[in-house]
């Protein structure tokens, strides 16, 4: 069964580092978005991309933040300088073109800044 | 607004024992998808069922049930029989709520105990 894979599973990084979390969505899939969720919290939407753009964003996706589909199969969340209050699981997300509201999440990436 | 309440922040119940996970939505959309997903003690979100607006048919799923009631605007989850392996913090999503993102509760956390 296809699935959204997501690298590294665990990155430690010092505050103030940038960091890029990887995401490969399911192939035919062409919608894709991001989740953080700080630890003990709930699942909070960060940012969703269709066609090369950003369809929406929430408040916590602010200009530290910033998504890209380098190639045709990764999907990636870069944060340009990282505090302490960006430790947190993100998840990756993908959903076809119909329905789309049917999102497969991938396993996270665990993000420890120090 | 779009909102997701579940009012049970953690449910302890003696294995075997049934447990219901409430879940009251918010929305002003004719149509939206309703999710309940689940969060094992590794990290991950485990997809368990989507229901749309427009199908209040109950579903059952091995000891799992769903109740969806659009008339109480609620989504609450079943696990007959409870056994350990159920522990986990379950999380009921709302989305397709004119926009791209899946809005989650806060999560219930259930403790199955030997």
């Amino acid at each position: 069964e296809p699935e959204v894979t997501q690298t590294p599973s665990h990155q430690v990084t010092q505050m103030g580092q940038e960091v890029i979390l990887r995401c490969v969505p399911i192939s035919n899939h062409l919608y894709f978005y991001w989740y953080r969720q700080i630890l003990g919290q709930k699942v909070e939407f960060l940012v969703s991309f269709y066609n090369n753009e950003i369809s929406e964003k929430s408040e916590i996706f602010d200009d530290q933040f910033s998504v890209e589909r380098p190639d045709g199969s990764n999907f990636t969340l870069k944060i340009r300088s990282t505090k302490l209050e960006d430790s947190a699981m993100y998840f990756c997300a993908s959903s076809e073109l119909v329905t789309k509201y049917e999102q497969y999440f991938g396993p996270g990436t665990r993000l420890t800044v120090t | 607004a779009q909102k997701v309440t579940q009012a049970q922040t953690e449910i302890s119940v003696v294995e075997k024992e049934d447990v219901t996970l409430d879940c009251v939505y918010e929305t002003r959309d004719t149509t939206y998808y309703l999710f309940w997903y689940k969060q094992p003690p590794s990290g991950e979100l485990v997809f368990l069922i989507r229901r749309n607006s427009f199908d209040e048919q109950n579903e059952i799923s091995g000891r799992y049930s769903w109740n969806f009631q659009k008339s109480t605007s609620s989504f609450n989850f079943t696990i007959t029989a409870s056994q350990v392996v159920d522990s986990a913090v379950y999380f009921c999503a709302l989305g397709g709520t004119g926009g791209f993102k899946t809005i989650f509760g806060a999560g219930t956390r259930l403790f199955v105990k030997a």
